[in-house]
């Protein structure tokens, strides 16, 4: 069955750098676009990035557009997030999701998210 | 961006009973080439990643118990759960992934 782990939450102060990882399984991973979603304490889910099942199209939200860079090694069958500048408003529990084809569509499978928490 | 809005932000209902939660889109989320709407559902437990309901505003996603439907066209779309169950308490989100900026709607509570 799919499997989904992300790894790499933590806290960090405003201003650093963090790198999330997602190690995928269970599915032929180089096949399939994939997402990064949030969810910050109390609000609803955000969207964050896609990226398509070659790395050939990546699109962001505006509001991490030029701070996070979604990316993806098909050889090791793990997807990632670059997150610099972070502010306290990207405190949030992210998760990784599988799209439901080669590119930018919906997120039919999840992981159980990793939190991370940007505070001084 | 493309807004979306939902109604009601929580709904109570009685088990067995229907429920229906709206989301409507800020511009038309079709697809012209194959005539399908790019407009996702999701339920989201406390605890538990999201879960994809519906997709294409109408395909149930697999293993969907069928008395989760979506409808709808345009921008205005409705998920339907027929007869509530315990299990079914939930945050229910919209998500249109028709423009390169993916974007939910803001939830609606759906409590027994």
């Amino acid at each position: 069955q799919v499997q989904l782990v992300e790894s790499g939450g933590g806290v960090v102060q405003p201003g650093q750098s963090l790198r999330l990882s997602c190690a995928a399984s269970g599915f032929t991973f180089r096949s399939f676009g994939m997402h990064w979603v949030r969810q910050a304490p109390d609000k609803g889910l955000e969207w964050v990035a896609v990226i398509w099942y070659d790395g050939s199209n990546i699109f962001y939200a505006e509001s991490v557009e030029g701070r996070f860079t979604i990316s993806r090694d098909n050889s090791k069958n793990t997807l990632y997030l670059y997150m610099t500048h972070l502010r306290a408003e990207d405190t949030a529990t992210y998760y990784c999701a599988r799209a439901g084809g080669d590119g930018d569509y919906w997120a039919s499978d999840w992981g159980q998210g990793t939190l991370v928490t940007v505070s001084s | 961006d493309i807004v979306m809005t939902q109604s009601p932000d929580s709904l109570a209902v009685s088990l067995g009973e229907r429920a229906t939660i709206n989301c409507k889109s800020s511009q038309s989320v079709l697809f012209t080439s194959t005539n399908e709407h790019h407009l996702a559902w999701y339920q989201h437990k406390v605890g538990r990643p999201p879960r994809l309901l519906i997709y294409g505003a109408s395909t149930r996603g697999s293993g969907v118990p069928d008395r989760f439907s979506g409808s709808g066209s345009g921008t205005e779309f409705t998920l339907t759960i027929s007869s509530l169950q315990a299990e079914d308490v939930a945050v229910y989100y919209c998500q249109q992934y028709h423009n390169t900026r993916h974007t939910f709607g803001p939830g609606t509570k759906l409590e027994i």
